[in-house]
């Protein structure tokens, strides 16, 4: 079945500890993304990736990290992750890089908690 | 300043209720457009999507929106709400990246 993926699916962490988050494509995918969701505020892009070894800061990249060194794999890094962090994490990938025509489709997200 | 708006926070629709969701956008040129659900516990899933020709656009689950140039808005409908409806629905807009509304969560009462 085609899909993203995303581990952990809910995540209880504190201040400073850090972690990742893992996203993984089976769709032969160029481009891959990460967006927080928060309520009030809609979707806010973090990084993108246009294809491997190539990624790019979105609207919020401050206090994250990405790597692409798999074109299946986007983990999103927080090395020292802050309470403002606290969010609904989405993954998503669309097929080509080239503009946002493509589908873009969306993994089942990641709930963090920074106490 | 480029920006999506979603009037409507919340709306409550009874099931066989006809249902207009309202997006408006600012933006230098006519961007592409989009439709999002996003069921609970689920992802965003796309609905439906305008670039260019057919200012009405069909997209799945029978949801169709219309793009008014002179309101720069791009509205979903449905004729008839069925209560797996129930979700949040998210417009965006853009060229090179996508800009999100902040959504508008859909009650259905049977």
């Amino acid at each position: 079945e085609a899909q993203v993926t995303q581990n952990p699916r809910y995540l209880i962490t504190v201040t400073g500890k850090k972690l990742t988050v893992t996203c993984s494509q089976n769709m032969n995918h160029e481009y891959m993304s990460w967006y927080r969701q928060d309520p009030g505020l809609g979707l806010r892009q973090i990084y993108y990736s246009m294809n491997v070894e190539v990624t790019d800061k979105g609207d919020v990249p401050e206090g994250y990290k990405v790597s692409r060194k798999e074109k299946r794999n986007f983990p999103l890094i927080l090395e020292s992750p802050s309470p403002n962090q606290t969010s609904l994490y989405f993954c998503a990938s669309s097929l080509l890089a080239s503009g946002i025509r493509n589908e873009q489709f969306f993994g089942p997200g990641t709930r963090l908690t920074v106490l | 300043a480029q920006s999506v708006t979603q009037p409507d926070i919340h709306i409550t629709v009874s099931e066989g209720a006809s249902l207009e969701l309202r997006c408006n956008y600012s933006y230098g040129a006519t961007p592409y457009l989009f439709w999002y659900v996003q069921s609970p516990g689920q992802g965003l899933q796309l609905l439906l999507k305008y670039f260019s020709g057919d200012t009405l656009v069909q997209g799945i689950k029978g949801f169709e929106a219309e793009f008014k140039r002179s309101q720069s808005s791009f509205n979903l409908r449905k004729p008839s709400v069925h209560w797996s409806d129930a979700a949040e629905y998210f417009c965006a807009v853009g060229t090179d990246k996508l800009i999100f509304g902040t959504g508008t969560r859909l009650q259905v009462f049977p």
